[in-house]
């Protein structure tokens, strides 16, 4: 599958615990983006990076929050001190700057529950 | 910040009826409209999208209609089957940003056969 792929799919946490997810994106795309999905809400922005840098942070992402892109390949999402809140599906997705479309491409998601 | 609101939140229909979902957003320059859906489970997939330069798009049974006066956009699916069970999310990218979606909170379409 040369797809988006994320891992892990699925996460159980304590709160205040720290969790990391990581983002492989489709190798040629050089823009790649994270959104947070709640139970019966659409997919909501949280950060972009094109290849290494991180050129915008949505003001949900609050300072428990950091991503890396190193290199411009994989990106991880840090959570520290989880909260009950913090629990959603992440969705990573990516694209090209150039691309014929605007069209993103997601991943399956890494669920995160915090308990 | 663009804003998207989408309705109705549930469609249910009957195999072979059309379904309708209507979709509004706040900033006039957005540019760019694109429909996901997301089956049980599964990561959001685009079904069409729509540039502000045109009115209508149709591919097969689906089609998406602009009205950038009213900023207004439309997704019609025509001769539904039981595999367009999902749920469907518009999007917006707002003229400010070349790259940020703003998405819609969800059409949770049921195809009853």
């Amino acid at each position: 599958d040369t797809g988006v792929s994320q891992d892990p799919r699925h996460k159980i946490t304590k709160r205040g615990q720290n969790v990391t997810f990581r983002c492989d994106p489709i190798s040629e795309h050089n823009r790649l983006y994270w959104y947070r999905q709640t139970l019966g809400q659409g997919p909501e922005f949280l950060t972009y990076f094109q290849n290494e840098a991180q050129l915008e942070k949505s003001r949900l992402l609050s300072d428990r929050f950091s991503a890396e892109r190193p290199k411009g390949s994989f990106s991880t999402l840090e959570i520290q001190r989880t909260e009950q809140g913090d629990s959603a599906m992440y969705l990573c997705a990516s694209n090209l700057k150039r691309g014929a479309t605007g069209e993103l491409f997601f991943g399956e998601g890494s669920r995160l529950t915090v308990l | 910040g663009e804003n998207v609101e989408q309705h109705p939140s549930t469609l249910s229909v009957q195999e072979g009826d059309s379904a309708v979902i209507k979709c509004t957003y706040s900033d006039s320059a957005s540019n760019y409209f694109p429909w996901y859906k997301q089956e049980l489970g599964k990561r959001p997939q685009l079904i069409i999208d729509i540039r502000s330069n045109v009115g209508e798009k149709k591919d097969q049974r689906i089609a998406v209609t602009l009205n950038k006066t009213a900023k207004h956009f439309s997704l019609h699916i025509t001769e539904t089957q039981p595999e367009d069970s999902a749920v469907y999310f518009c999007a917006a990218r707002s003229g400010g940003s070349n790259y940020k979606l703003t998405f819609g909170k969800g059409t949770l379409l049921t195809v009853n056969p």
